[in-house]
């Protein structure tokens, strides 16, 4: 069964200080993996995913993230964070090779983002 | 363009009621998913639909159903309703079922069962 593990609960970072969010994933194949946003009382807005090629995969919101096979990790980075990336961050994994069809994510427990000036 | 949207916004039902939730895909999408997230939790995946056909059954009771309608719009019906029920109810679409598109979601609904 696919599975992601985000180890940190809450990350808080300085204004204009680099960012990362932690994930970590477990699948039976190659992965598909997604980094998602939720503001308070929100639906998820998407960031950015990985299906292949280019390690480094780079999002909307000056946001980038950088798979890692042997690691099974895809952290989610931001050179300079500003007090409006506050939210609640999501990483999600899609097992291709799951039977039947279908593309069902399994998200992590999330992590709050907290930026302070 | 219009992303996915969802109704209603906000809703209470007593335990043992039934409700309806609806949902309209982005344009040009066949496929929808319905995903419950439940306060200070990740979402969790219920359903999804491509071409009006089941495509994915998440563990979840059958008092979950769901149906997807000739224009790709989707309901999520859930019976019997029980206090654990009340989450925020997250539908998301797609183009296809396969490969690596992107799920974009709305704006969800919020279910409070009393």
């Amino acid at each position: 069964a696919q599975s992601v593990a985000q180890p940190e609960d809450q990350v808080n970072v300085a204004e204009g200080n680099p960012l990362t969010v932690k994930c970590t994933y477990s699948v039976s194949g190659n992965p598909y993996l997604f980094w998602y946003v939720q503001y308070p009382n929100r639906g998820l807005q998407f960031l950015l995913k990985y299906i292949t090629g280019d390690n480094l995969v780079k999002g909307s919101y000056g946001f980038e993230a950088e798979f890692n096979k042997s690691q099974t990790s895809f952290h989610l980075k931001k050179p300079s964070a500003l007090v409006s990336d506050s939210a609640l961050y999501f990483c999600a994994v899609r097992d291709p090779i799951l039977t039947g069809g279908g593309n069902k994510l399994t998200f992590g427990t999330g992590t709050q983002l907290k930026v302070e000036l | 363009d219009a992303g996915v949207t969802q109704s209603p916004t906000h809703l209470i039902k007593t335990r043992g009621q039934h409700v309806t939730l609806r949902c309209s895909p982005i344009s040009g999408h066949k496929s929808v998913s319905w995903y419950q997230q439940v306060l200070g939790q990740g979402p969790q995946f219920i359903f999804q639909y491509y071409e009006k056909e089941e495509r994915g059954r998440g563990n979840f009771p059958d008092r979950f159903s769901a149906r997807q309608f000739p224009n790709y719009s989707s309901e999520l019906n859930v019976n019997a309703l029980l206090l654990g029920d009340s989450a925020l109810y997250l539908c998301a679409s797609s183009l296809w079922v396969d490969s690596g598109n992107t799920i974009y979601f709305g704006e969800g609904s919020w279910l409070t069962v009393v």
